[in-house]
C-alpha cells in the first residue's frame, strides 16, 4: 500500500468549523493527491502537489485549501465545513512515473 | 475539460460468466489507462494497466484492450467469481501531466 497512512479515519464534525485531514507517505513520492468519493461521481480530485510547497488546483477545489511544508506530509483543510462536504477522502501518491496511484485508507468525514 | 466516461455504472453476472466495462476518454493525448478496483470499504487499488504504443495487455482473467482512434478502452474479466464482486474504475492520464481522470465508476455484482 506504498506505506500511506491518513488520519484520522473517521471525523463528524459541525457545519461551520474547520477541519484539517492529514495525508502521510513513507515512500518519498514526489507528487501527492487529496480526492473525494461520492457515489455516482468516482474520484474527484481537490487539489494536488508536485513538490514541496508547490501545489495546484483540481477540479472541486472550492472550499479546500492544502499545505505541504514536507516530502511526506499533504495536508487538506476545510476552512468552514458544510454538508456537501460529506463524503470519503482519499489521498494518493505517485511516484517518478507519474503514473500509478497509490491510495491511502480513506478519511470518512461527515458534517452536521 | 478532460472527462472519462465510464459504462455500465452497475453490472451484475452469474459466477463463471464474463463482464465487461467500457470506458471513453476525451483527451487524445492520453497515453495511460490504468484501472483499479475498489472492494467495500478499501481504498482502490491497481489491477492493470496499459499504455498508448499497445492494444491488448492480459494478466490471467483479466484483459485490458484500448482503441486509441476511437478513444475507448475496456477491462474484460473472464471466469467471473464471487471475490471480483467490487467497484471498479477507469482513468485516464499523460506524461508530464499531473492529473489522473477517473471515471465514475462500475459496481460489478457476481452472483453465486
Amino acid at each position: 500500500d506504498a506505506g500511506i497512512t491518513q488520519s484520522p479515519r473517521h471525523k463528524v464534525t459541525e457545519t461551520g468549523t474547520p477541519v484539517t485531514l492529514r495525508c502521510h507517505q513513507t515512500e518519498n513520492h514526489r507528487y501527492m493527491y487529496w480526492y473525494r468519493q461520492d457515489p455516482g461521481h468516482g474520484l474527484r480530485l481537490i487539489h494536488y502537489s508536485y513538490g514541496v510547497k508547490d501545489t495546484d488546483k483540481g477540479e472541486v477545489s472550492d472550499g479546500y485549501s492544502v499545505s505541504r511544508s514536507k516530502t511526506e506530509d499533504f495536508l487538506l483543510t476545510l476552512e468552514s465545513a458544510t454538508s456537501s462536504q460529506t463524503s470519503v477522502y482519499f489521498c494518493a501518491t505517485t511516484g517518478g512515473d507519474q503514473e500509478t496511484q497509490y491510495f491511502g485508507p480513506g478519511t470518512r468525514l461527515l458534517v452536521l | 475539460g478532460e472527462n472519462v466516461e465510464q459504462h455500465p455504472s452497475t453490472l451484475s453476472v452469474q459466477e463463471g460468466d464474463s463482464a465487461v466495462i467500457k470506458c471513453t476518454y476525451s483527451d487524445s493525448a492520453s497515453n495511460y489507462f490504468p484501472w483499479y478496483k475498489q472492494e467495500l470499504g478499501k481504498r482502490p487499488q491497481l489491477i492493470i494497466d496499459i499504455r498508448s504504443n499497445v492494444g491488448e495487455k492480459k494478466d490471467q482473467r483479466i484483459a485490458v484492450t484500448l482503441n486509441k482512434t476511437a478513444k475507448h478502452f475496456s477491462l474484460h474479466i473472464t471466469e467471473t467469481q464471487p471475490e471480483d464482486s467490487a467497484v471498479y474504475f477507469c482513468a485516464a492520464s499523460k506524461t508530464g501531466g499531473f492529473k489522473t481522470i477517473f471515471g465514475a465508476g462500475t459496481r460489478l455484482f457476481v452472483k453465486a
